[in-house]
């Protein structure tokens, strides 16, 4: 029984591609989140959704896209993908949208994205 | 908005120490503090959270004190096993909406058999 679930789990992929990670919850959560770590470990949240609506977005180049067909599912897409890119990306969810009131978040097993 | 800063990076410890990892916050506003451990090829995890209006909270091997005068909280890991062995992270509120956290840069912790 897979709380959080991300697909694929690992990706290979040049550079100027375009390519898609999905993320599935099946908590019955409102709030999805996309965040980057990087090579020294780094934690930083990308993206946030609750209900469908996009209620965070940090400073991210625009060929990020985040998309929520329903409050389950928030899937990334990312376009024109550069070397920079490269990195683990994880999808979490928590019940509510207050993560910084105590709501714990559930996090995926993350996407290791490379850029060649 | 909020800052968070952690140390150690690297920690390693002998089986059976105990292993004590720091963090500290600039938003004095800022009144939950969780701490997740990241496990190798694994998402991070909650292990143990605290509140503002208490000091310290335990859970068995692991206990978070918190001190907000000097807007500073630790995870003290008593009694270290193997299975102890992975990267840390401390997080606070990213603002005053709490809709989401900033974690700190994290620490490695390696137990030595």
């Amino acid at each position: 029984d897979t709380a959080v679930s991300q697909t694929p789990k690992y990706l290979v992929t040049q550079m100027g591609n375009d390519k898609s990670i999905k993320c599935e919850q099946n908590l019955g959560h409102d709030t999805m989140y996309w965040y980057k770590q990087d090579s020294k470990k780094f934690l930083k949240i990308m993206f946030s959704y609750n209900n469908k609506e996009l209620i965070i977005n940090e400073t991210v180049p625009n060929r990020f896209s985040p998309k929520s067909p329903d409050k389950a599912h928030l899937n990334l897409h990312i376009n024109s993908l550069e070397l920079g890119d490269s990195a683990v990306y994880f999808c979490a969810s928590s019940r509510r949208r207050r993560t910084g009131d105590g709501d714990t978040q559930y996090f995926g097993p993350g996407t290791r994205l490379t850029v060649l | 908005g909020e800052n968070v800063e952690q140390h150690p990076s690297t920690l390693s410890v002998q089986e059976g120490d105990s292993a004590v990892i720091k963090c500290t916050y600039s938003d004095s506003a800022s009144n939950y503090f969780p701490w997740y451990k990241q496990e190798l090829g694994k998402g991070p995890q909650l292990i143990i959270d605290i509140r503002s209006n208490v000091g310290e909270k335990k859970d068995q091997r692991i206990a978070v004190t918190l001190n907000k005068t000097a807007k500073h909280f630790s995870l003290h890991i008593t009694e270290t096993q193997p299975e102890d062995s992975a990267v840390y992270f401390c997080a606070a509120p990213g603002d005053s909406s709490a809709s989401k956290i900033i974690f700190g840069s994290g620490t490695r912790l390696s137990i030595r058999p």
